[in-house]
């Protein structure tokens, strides 16, 4: 049981070029999100899937796509790397533990670092 | 809107003292808290959540925090800091199972431990 994982683990690209990250976990959870890291700005969320087949904007979607692939995969592609999306990049998968709990533990993957010259 | 404010950026704590850092929250609803602790080079561990009952939650590692509503705020605490406990700390509001489960965080506070 991995939990959520990540590839790559590091990235450098540069201006111009595409790339996707993908994440998977294997939890059975039904929700994914992707997050990016910056410094002093903690996580800020860049898509979510609260489902397979669904897929929304979070905070900061611009100049990224998600795909949901099935149950397992949530991947997030860069169409056009610039160097504003130089960041640390985070999959998640939250445990909603019950209805009467009505909250979540969000489990992290260990994250990708991307650096756009 | 949600937010989520950590007033301090570092915080220098000598090994065996104690150690709170602060979180100050906004949320229209009954807030879901949150605090992740991040080691270096690692992705986020759940230290310890708090959604109802009692205000005062114990965590992992010996943390625990605090929840005043009327202050807007969910500090946490460790009574003795081992150097183990340097990372960086993570506030987070949320709003349980509604909304896809949005997580809102702060901007983070990086600890330093000093022998």
């Amino acid at each position: 049981n991995a939990g959520v994982t990540q590839t790559p683990k590091f990235q450098v690209l540069k201006t111009g070029q595409s790339m996707t990250l993908q994440c998977a976990q294997d939890m059975n959870h039904n929700s994914m999100y992707w997050y990016r890291q910056d410094p002093g700005m903690g996580l800020r969320l860049i898509y979510y899937s609260a489902s397979e087949g669904t897929t929304d904007k979070g905070e900061v979607p611009n100049g990224y796509n998600v795909s949901r692939l099935n149950k397992r995969e949530f991947s997030l592609r860069l169409e056009s790397a610039a160097p504003s999306q130089t960041s640390v990049y985070f999959c998640a998968s939250p445990n909603i533990p019950g209805l009467a709990e009505g909250t979540d533990t969000q489990y992290f993957g260990p994250g990708t670092r991307l650096t756009v010259l | 809107a949600q937010s989520v404010t950590q007033p301090d950026i570092h915080i220098t704590v000598s090994e065996g003292a104690s150690l709170e850092l602060r979180c100050n929250y906004s949320y229209g609803a009954t807030p879901y808290l949150f605090w992740y602790v991040q080691s270096p080079g690692q992705g986020l561990q759940l230290l310890l959540k708090y959604f109802s009952g009692d205000t005062l939650v114990q965590g992992i590692k010996g943390f625990e925090a605090e929840f005043k509503r009327s202050q807007s705020s969910f500090n946490l605490r460790k009574p003795s800091v081992h150097w183990s406990d340097a990372a960086e700390y993570f506030c987070a509001v949320g709003p349980g199972k509604a909304a896809g489960n949005k997580l809102t965080f702060g901007g983070g506070t990086r600890v330093l431990v000093k022998p």
